[in-house]
């Protein structure tokens, strides 16, 4: 079976750092997603990761370690307009995902 | 630019109606998902198609079914209505089944079933 698990919510002051953690345990790995939402809106998609190692976004950069099941994305310079929920999700083949339960970051003045 | 959407954003329902969700993409895209978002249970997969005529069934198939007569539209339909089915329905398209092609979503529908 898949497990996705990352934290529920998570609040940060605005220009600051933070870094949301995922953890998965999934059979067929075929890579790790990061997608952000904004409340009553679709999710879109903020990064792919398929090897080891960080990949740098502007202001955001998502890290994957496939021995220790193990990602996370990185939002710097926090805006307030980053106030969204974050969803870490693993691939398997035939881009079939798996989610976690998504989680919000507020991001306050 | 991709656009998927959705046929409506807000529905209500008696419990044991029949319900039709219809989602279209515009991006001539392989790939179809329908997927149901609920708090603290993130989004969860219920049906996908690779192709038209062709579906598979994600992780919670029971009580819905699907079907994609041409490429651009993929429908969900419960068969019949259940409160438990009361959720936030999202629709998604890829490109291809390659594992790192990036799913593009509709905007949703939240059904409430009464």
């Amino acid at each position: 079976g898949q497990n996705i698990d990352q934290p529920t919510e998570m609040t940060a002051t605005e220009g600051a750092i933070v870094q949301i953690n995922c953890t998965y345990q999934t059979s067929g790995f075929n890579g790790l997603f990061w997608y952000q939402q904004h409340a009553g809106e679709a999710p879109t998609f903020l990064s792919y990761n398929v090897l080891d190692g960080l990949e740098e976004k502007g202001r955001f950069s998502s890290f994957l370690s496939r021995s220790k099941g193990y990602s996370y994305l990185l939002l710097k310079e926090l805006q307030m307009k980053d106030s969204a929920s974050y969803l870490c999700a693993s691939s398997e083949a035939g881009n079939k995902l798996t989610f976690g339960g998504g989680t919000r970051v507020l991001v306050k003045p | 630019d991709v656009k998927v959407t959705q046929s409506s954003r807000y529905l209500v329902k008696r419990t044991g109606e029949k319900v039709f969700l219809e989602c279209v993409q515009d991006m001539d895209h392989e790939n179809m998902f329908w997927y149901r978002q609920d708090p603290g249970l993130g989004l969860r997969l219920i049906y996908f198609s690779y192709d038209v005529k062709m579906k598979e069934k994600g992780d919670i198939p029971e009580g819905y079914s699907v079907s994609r007569e041409k490429k651009e539209r993929f429908s969900l339909i419960l068969e019949s209505a259940s409160t438990n089915q009361t959720s936030m329905y999202l629709c998604a398209s890829s490109l291809l089944s390659g594992s790192g092609d990036e799913q593009y979503f509709g905007p949703g529908t939240r059904l409430t079933v009464t």
